[in-house]
């Protein structure tokens, strides 16, 4: 069955960086693009960024542009997130989800059904 | 592309139908997928492509609209239902989500 961990939160000051690692089993993941969605305190669900199943597309939400970056090993069978420059806002349960379409190259995103069950990330000096 | 979810919260009793809205600032067609949301689980995909229910998901949860109003129908409430629900429009990136309807027992 799908199974996604994700790894690597915790509390970083103001300025700083963090990567994000989503441990993906259960299916072939060279096949499926991925994404990062986040959950603030007290906020709604945020999309933030998503890579194409072999790594050539990338979009990412306005918020994290610049800053976040995304990217994946295949041959790990794991999908990243390093986030630079790193804001009180960025404070947030970091979720990575599976794309449904195996070998989508379409450029529209798609319905999330395997989410992680998040990795928790604080922003704070 | 903006997704305005109403309302933000609810307050409802076990039976009542409860029907959630989504608009969007611009027309997205079908390409709209709901998702529930309870505190310390994984979001869990109810509907996508406007009215698809996802398999596994009870006949009682509902979603209709296309363009840019978009509704999500509990046809009976059930103890299990309260949680926030979320609207997420897959037209284009970024893909954004609504701000989320939390339902709450009355």
């Amino acid at each position: 069955q799908v199974q996604l961990v994700e790894s690597g939160g915790g509390v970083v000051q103001p300025g700083g960086s963090l990567r994000l690692s989503c441990a993906a089993s259960g299916f072939t993941f060279s096949s499926f693009g991925m994404h990062w969605v986040r959950l603030a305190p007290g906020k709604g669900l945020e999309w933030v960024a998503f890579i194409r199943y072999d790594g050539s597309n990338k979009y990412y939400a306005d918020s994290v542009k610049g800053r976040f970056t995304i990217s994946r090993d295949n041959s790990k069978n794991t999908l990243y997130l390093q986030m630079n420059s790193l804001r009180a806002e960025d404070t947030a349960l970091y979720y990575c989800a599976k794309d449904p379409l195996s070998t989508s190259t379409r450029d529209k995103p798609a319905q999330l059904g395997y989410w992680g069950q998040g990795t928790l990330v604080t922003v704070s000096s | 592309i903006q997704l305005t979810q109403s309302p933000s919260s609810l307050s409802a009793s076990v039976g009542d139908r409860v029907t959630i809205t989504c608009r969007a600032s611009q027309g997205i067609s079908s390409y709209l997928a709901w998702y529930q949301h309870k505190p310390g689980k994984a979001p869990k995909l109810l509907i996508y492509a406007a009215s698809t229910l996802q398999s596994g998901v009870p006949s009682r949860f509902s979603g209709s609209g296309s363009g840019t109003d978009f509704t999500l129908t509990i046809s009976s409430l059930q103890p299990e239902d309260f949680a926030t629900y979320y609207c997420q429009q897959l037209n284009s990136y970024p893909a954004t989500f609504g701000g989320g309807t939390k339902v709450e027992i009355k």
